[in-house]
C-alpha cells in the first residue's frame, strides 16, 4: 500500500458526461501528479500541483481540468467525455516538488460507453 | 520535447539475467528513473540515477551514460513474480517526469 488513495476505482459513464476523480496523497506529502494509461500505453502525465499551486503541465486536453485543495487532496475533472477518454487515471504523490520517487495510487478505471 | 524508447517485449527464463535498454532525448535532463507496473496495478519505484554509473540494488541494477543519453535496468536471478512491465523515465525541463511506453518482462519457468 503506497498510502495514495484514489476513488472510484471504477467509473462507468457515458459520452459527454462529466467525471471527478479524486486523489488524496500521503500524508505529509504537497505534490500531487494525474497520469492517464490507456490500453498497452505507457503514463501519460497530465498535470502536477505542489501545494495547491499548479506546478507543471503535460498534454492535457482543454476538457480536463484539476485542483489541489488546501488539505492537499486532488480532484481530476473530465468533461464531455469521449469513447477516446477511456483508460487509467493515476494519481501519485511525493514529498517535494521536484522529487524523482513518486508514489502511485492504485487508479481509477474509467470506462466511457 | 522528450522522449523515451524501450523494447515493447522481453522474454527470459527463471534464474537467468535481463536488461532493459531505455535510451532518452530530452532538453534538460535531471536523471533517469524505473518503475515497476504489475498487471494494471500501481506502479512502483525501482531506482533512479542522477550520474553515470550502476546502481545496485539488491537483484535490480540501473545504468546511466548521460553522453550517450542511454540506461538499462538489470534484473538478476530472475523469478516468476518479475513478471511485469517496466518504465523508464526521465525528469527533464520544468521538472515533468515523464515515462516511455514501457517494456513487457515475461518470465517462463
Amino acid at each position: 500500500d503506497s498510502g495514495v488513495t484514489q476513488t472510484p476505482k471504477h467509473l462507468i459513464t457515458a459520452t459527454g458526461q462529466r467525471v471527478t476523480l479524486r486523489c488524496s496523497p500521503r500524508s505529509g506529502d504537497l505534490s500531487v501528479y494525474w497520469y492517464q494509461q490507456s490500453l498497452d500505453q505507457g503514463l501519460q502525465f497530465l498535470i502536477q500541483y505542489y501545494n495547491g499551486e499548479e506546478r507543471a503541465k503535460g498534454n492535457i486536453l482543454e476538457r480536463f481540468s484539476a485542483q489541489q485543495f488546501p488539505d492537499l487532496h486532488s480532484e481530476l475533472n473530465l468533461s464531455s467525455l469521449e469513447l477516446g477518454d477511456s483508460a487509467l487515471y493515476f494519481c501519485a504523490s511525493s514529498g517535494g516538488d521536484r522529487d524523482e520517487k513518486l508514489f502511485f495510487g492504485s487508479g481509477t478505471q474509467l470506462s466511457v460507453l | 520535447g522528450q522522449s523515451l524508447e524501450q523494447p515493447s517485449e522481453v522474454t527470459a527464463v527463471e534464474g537467468a539475467i535481463v536488461q532493459i535498454n531505455c535510451t532518452y532525448q530530452t532538453s534538460g535532463f535531471y536523471g533517469l528513473s524505473w518503475y515497476q507496473q504489475h498487471d494494471g496495478g500501481a506502479p512502483t519505484f525501482l531506482s533512479y540515477n542522477a550520474l553515470d554509473g550502476l546502481e545496485e540494488t539488491g537483484r535490480f541494477s540501473s545504468f546511466l551514460s548521460r553522453s550517450d543519453s542511454y540506461g538499462y535496468l538489470l534484473l538478476q536471478e530472475l523469478q516468476m513474480k518479475d513478471s511485469a512491465s517496466y518504465f523508464c523515465a526521465v525528469k527533464g525541463q520544468g521538472g515533468k517526469l515523464i515515462f516511455g511506453q514501457g517494456t513487457e518482462l515475461s518470465v517462463k519457468p
